[in-house]
């Protein structure tokens, strides 16, 4: 139980495009959910927290017009890169956790790559 | 949030028990300390989280002192599939908030 996926696996758009990504809760329903970036090399770092239904927080320095958040259900996040750029690419991972859980679920990642 | 401290890099052998130790000098009462595998290109999985002394699962132990400013990943008997980075995290355990990830430790375990 409690499986996160991401779709997509991978994706490479062209600078300036916008890029969907997916996040579900296969089987729990997620009372908040995470999207973290990860630069070769580098750590995890938080980008934002959303809750269904109300608006995401972002963390200080993630531009919330540029990256769309969107918590419409208990099972689905979504995150929206606005006109990417190359430093834009990198591995997009969303977690999930549920009602009296103390942990967080992680799905498997996004690699974006803007050309 | 309390700030940690790995080794950047540890090596080892299959069959070895391999501890890695996490300093966090600042940690506050309600926080938990809690531990994530990294393999490449792959989202964190957890491992396990504890508060005080000793906690067991069927994949590693977390040995926590008294004092709490420290805590040793214990992994028994590794493997080469264990090669991957290892975070500590320290926080408040609930699942309602951000995870802070340092800069974790990198596995290696050699043949």
């Amino acid at each position: 139980g409690a499986v996160v996926s991401q779709h997509p696996s991978w994706v490479i758009c062209k600078s300036g495009t916008s890029v969907k990504i997916e996040c579900r809760s296969l089987d729990f329903q997620a009372t908040t959910m995470f999207w973290y970036r990860q630069f070769p090399k580098q750590s995890l770092m938080l980008m934002a927290t959303s809750n269904e239904g109300s608006k995401a927080t972002y963390e200080q320095g993630v531009e919330k017009d540029k990256f769309l958040i969107n918590h419409a259900s208990l099972t689905l996040s979504t995150l929206t890169v606005t006109s990417a750029h190359p430093e834009d690419s990198s591995f997009y991972i969303c977690s999930a956790s549920r009602q009296f859980s103390y942990e967080q679920y992680f799905g498997p990642g996004t690699r974006l790559t803007v050309t | 949030l309390a700030k940690t401290t790995q080794p950047i890099s540890m090596d080892s052998y299959e069959g070895q028990e391999v501890n890695i130790t996490c300093s966090h000098n600042n940690i506050a009462t309600n926080d938990y300390i809690t531990w994530y595998q990294q393999f490449p290109s792959q989202g964190p999985r957890f491992i396990i989280q504890g508060y005080k002394t000793k906690v067991t699962n069927e994949v590693a132990s977390l040995f926590i002192p008294a004092d709490r400013k420290s805590s040793t990943l214990s992994l028994p008997r590794v493997s080469l599939s264990d090669t991957a980075v290892y975070y500590c995290l320290v926080g408040p355990g609930g699942g309602a908030d951000g995870l802070t990830f340092g800069k974790g430790t990198h596995l290696i375990i050699q043949p």
